[in-house]
């Protein structure tokens, strides 16, 4: 099983959809939880950063830590073609100073 | 991306010759890592470095090698480039906000 586990999609909505993105993962150590966004032929640019469980909320976009299920998400409200890209989640057990394991990456499109 | 340029953008190189890239960051962070990106796979960690002269293998090291002999700088070398190493390889840093990563530069070995 791979440490950290990301449906690669590609996902396609209509504007101003709702629109969820998770992985799951299997350490038990990981406590740092990071959503990337990444455009085409660009690097990938931070997006949300949590610590442990629980919800943090930024503009349209939440996401949320279940330790106890080893699952992560992140929502997107009111969704936007500028919000197509592809979405990396990435966790770390040390505080994000040592190596972060990445998801595959989900490949998002908002359709206008 | 501010504070951190990847050199070259693009390179073509055949099998057997050896290839450096270039990272350079303009944000005196400690920590740099080099990453590649491959369809399938994802990012994929191949060295890292917590400060002048210190550095340590990732999970896809071999055929590479890293050096760092200033802060703002962070090199890593294919000895003998070979087709599998074909992929995009990313530079990033780190601080408390986070890592941020370079623009990225993409690499065919022919």
């Amino acid at each position: 099983q791979k440490e950290v586990e990301q449906d690669p999609g590609p996902l396609s909505v209509p504007e101003g959809a709702i629109v969820s993105l998770n992985c799951t993962y299997s350490n038990s150590a990981f406590q740092y939880f990071m959503w990337y966004r990444q455009y085409s032929r660009k690097g990938p640019e931070l997006l949300m950063y949590t610590y442990s469980s629980g919800n943090k909320e930024d503009g349209r976009f939440t996401a949320q830590v279940d330790k106890s299920s080893k699952y992560i998400s992140l929502f997107i409200r009111d969704s936007q073609p500028s919000d197509s890209a592809t979405y990396l989640c990435a966790m770390s057990d040390k505080g994000g100073s040592e190596k972060l394991v990445f998801g595959k990456g989900t490949k998002l499109t908002v359709n206008p | 991306d501010a504070g951190i340029t990847q050199s070259p953008r693009h390179k073509v190189t055949e099998t057997g010759t050896p290839v450096t890239l270039r990272c350079h960051q303009t944000e005196n962070h400690r920590y740099m890592y080099w990453y590649r990106q491959d369809p399938g796979h994802g990012l994929r960690l191949i060295h890292y470095s917590y400060g002048v002269k210190d550095t340590d293998k990732g999970e896809v090291s071999d055929g590479y090698s890293v050096s760092r002999s200033k802060t703002e700088d962070f090199l890593l070398t294919l000895e003998s480039a070979t087709s599998s190493q074909t992929s995009v390889y990313f530079c990033a840093t780190y601080d408390a906000g986070g890592y941020t990563f370079g623009s990225g530069t993409r690499l065919t070995v022919v």
